[in-house]
């Protein structure tokens, strides 16, 4: 089945730096894939769908500079945190819809920031 | 427009009792509707799912069946096991490619 992959799993900073997050799609191609964020015993929250070969479609409340997302080829899409601050500490996950079946879940990356 | 509205939890349950985890959805058209589950610090996978009325998507144990007249998705398993304690989202495609919609999640603690 649909296979999607994020990288990492779980990364420390301090604050200040930015991070980047990996998402892939390893058996089929994605031109769309969406990055959610998530805190502790809540849903998802959608923030932005990024698009292949194009800029990224964000939330509302969502900052743009803040959460830059790179959709390079048709298998990555890439979401950096920039200048993060303890209050960007949550788990991120991204996804992808293959062929419209399912939405395919990475398994998230989890990111703490001293 | 399209939503997904599913029971609240937390839900606690002995193992091997009944599970009932209630969803319910409002769509304009003829949705797709799946059933996400969430192990503590994993992502979402995709559980089952119906893609019509009265199908019903089964796995690992769990059932759910597309119920049109009564805009319902409801999750069922006979018998639950400690490793079945997780999230459980209920989550609605409008098979456009333009929108999926999630429920809050259902936290399921089974106890020996």
């Amino acid at each position: 089945g649909a296979v999607v992959s994020q990288h990492p799993s779980w990364v420390i900073c301090k604050s200040g730096t930015s991070v980047k997050i990996e998402c892939r799609s390893l058996d089929f191609q994605a031109t769309t894939m969406f990055w959610y964020r998530q805190f502790p015993k809540q849903s998802l929250m959608l923030m932005a769908t990024s698009n292949e070969g194009s800029k990224a479609t964000y939330e509302q409340g969502v900052e743009k500079d803040k959460f830059l997302i790179n959709h390079a080829s048709l298998t990555l899409s890439t979401l950096t945190v920039t200048s993060a601050h303890p209050e960007d500490s949550s788990f991120y996950i991204c996804s992808a819809w293959p062929a419209l079946l399912a939405l395919h879940f990475g398994n998230g990356t989890r990111l703490t920031v001293t | 427009g399209d939503s997904v509205t599913q029971m609240e939890g937390p839900v606690t349950l002995s193992e091997e009792a009944f599970l009932t985890i209630n969803c319910t959805y409002t769509a304009t058209g003829y949705p797709s509707l799946f059933w996400y589950v969430q192990y503590p610090g994993e992502g979402l996978q995709l559980l089952l799912k119906a893609t019509k009325a009265d199908d019903k998507g089964s796995n690992k144990g769990f059932e759910a069946t597309y119920r049109k007249e009564t805009t319902s998705f409801h999750l069922e398993k006979g018998s639950v096991q400690v490793s079945d304690s997780a999230v459980y989202f209920c989550a609605l495609s409008d098979n456009t490619g333009n929108q999926f919609y999630f429920g809050t999640g259902t936290s399921l603690t089974v106890i020996p």
